[in-house]
C-alpha cells in the first residue's frame, strides 16, 4: 500500500497569512492526488485534484502543485473560513489511502 | 443536485451485522463507481471499499475483507454495505462517495454527510 505523510500534522495561523502544507507519498504517484477540507462534523469537500486542478466552486486562493513523491497544498491568504483539517488522498492504486491530516487552527 | 445519502448507522454489539445504505440522486448512479470511507471518532480517514459501476468489481481493504460486503442496485440508484462480525474498531462514521474517472486521474465528490456505527456491548 501506498503510505502518505503530511507536514506540519498542526499549524496556527492568523486571517491573511499564507499557508503550505505538504504531503509525501511512499512511491511515486505521478499526479494522482487530491486534497480535502473538513470541518467539525461535516464530511470532507474536494478542493483540488490531479495535484492541481481547482474543483468548480472552490476559491482561487487555494492551489495545489506537485507530482511524484511530494506535493503542496497552498492557501494564499488565508480567511476566517478556511480553519479546518486538510486531508490528501492519492488515487493511483488501491487502496486510495489518505494522509494522516493537517489541522490548520486561528492563531 | 447531486447528492449522496447513507443510513443505517447506529449501536450493534460486538460480533453483530448492519447493513449501510447510500442513496443516489441527480445523477445517472449507473455510470459511476462508488466508494466507502470511514473515520473513527476523532481520528483520520480510512478508506475501506469500492464497487465498480455495474457491480462486476468490488475492493476491500484487508481489515474488512471477508467480513464486509458492498452491492449495489442500480435500479434503486442506492449502494449497500453489509456489515458482519463487527469489531470495536470498526466504530466510525461511514461516508460513501461518487467516482470521478476522466483522462487517467480520478477523484471523489460529492461525499455523503455519513452516517455513524458503534460497535460496542
Amino acid at each position: 500500500d501506498i503510505q502518505l505523510t503530511q507536514s506540519p500534522s498542526f499549524l496556527s495561523a492568523s486571517v491573511g497569512d499564507r499557508v503550505t502544507i505538504t504531503c509525501r507519498a511512499s512511491q511515486g504517484i505521478s499526479s494522482y492526488l487530491a486534497w480535502y477540507q473538513q470541518k467539525p462534523g461535516k464530511a470532507p469537500k474536494l478542493l483540488i485534484y490531479a495535484a492541481s486542478t481547482l474543483q468548480r466552486g472552490v476559491p482561487s486562493r487555494f492551489s495545489g502543485s506537485g507530482s511524484g513523491t511530494e506535493f503542496t497544498l497552498t492557501i494564499s491568504s488565508l480567511q476566517p473560513e478556511d480553519f479546518a483539517t486538510y486531508y490528501c488522498q492519492q488515487v493511483n492504486s488501491s487502496p486510495f489511502t489518505f494522509g494522516p491530516g493537517t489541522r490548520v487552527d486561528i492563531k | 443536485e447531486v447528492q449522496l445519502v447513507e443510513s443505517g448507522g447506529g449501536l450493534v454489539q460486538p460480533g453483530g451485522s448492519l447493513r449501510l445504505s447510500c442513496s443516489a440522486s441527480g445523477f445517472t448512479f449507473s455510470s459511476f463507481a462508488i466508494h466507502w470511507v470511514r473515520q473513527a471518532p476523532g481520528k483520520g480517514l480510512e478508506y475501506v471499499s469500492a464497487i465498480s459501476h455495474n457491480g462486476g468489481s468490488t475492493y476491500y481493504i484487508d481489515s474488512v475483507k471477508g467480513r464486509f460486503t458492498i452491492s449495489r442496485d442500480n435500479s434503486k440508484n442506492t449502494l449497500y454495505l453489509q456489515m458482519s462480525s463487527l469489531r470495536p474498531e470498526d466504530t466510525a462514521v461511514y461516508y460513501c462517495m461518487r467516482e470521478i474517472y476522466y483522462s487517467g486521474s480520478r477523484w471523489f465528490d460529492p461525499w455523503g454527510q455519513g452516517t455513524l456505527v458503534t460497535v460496542s456491548s
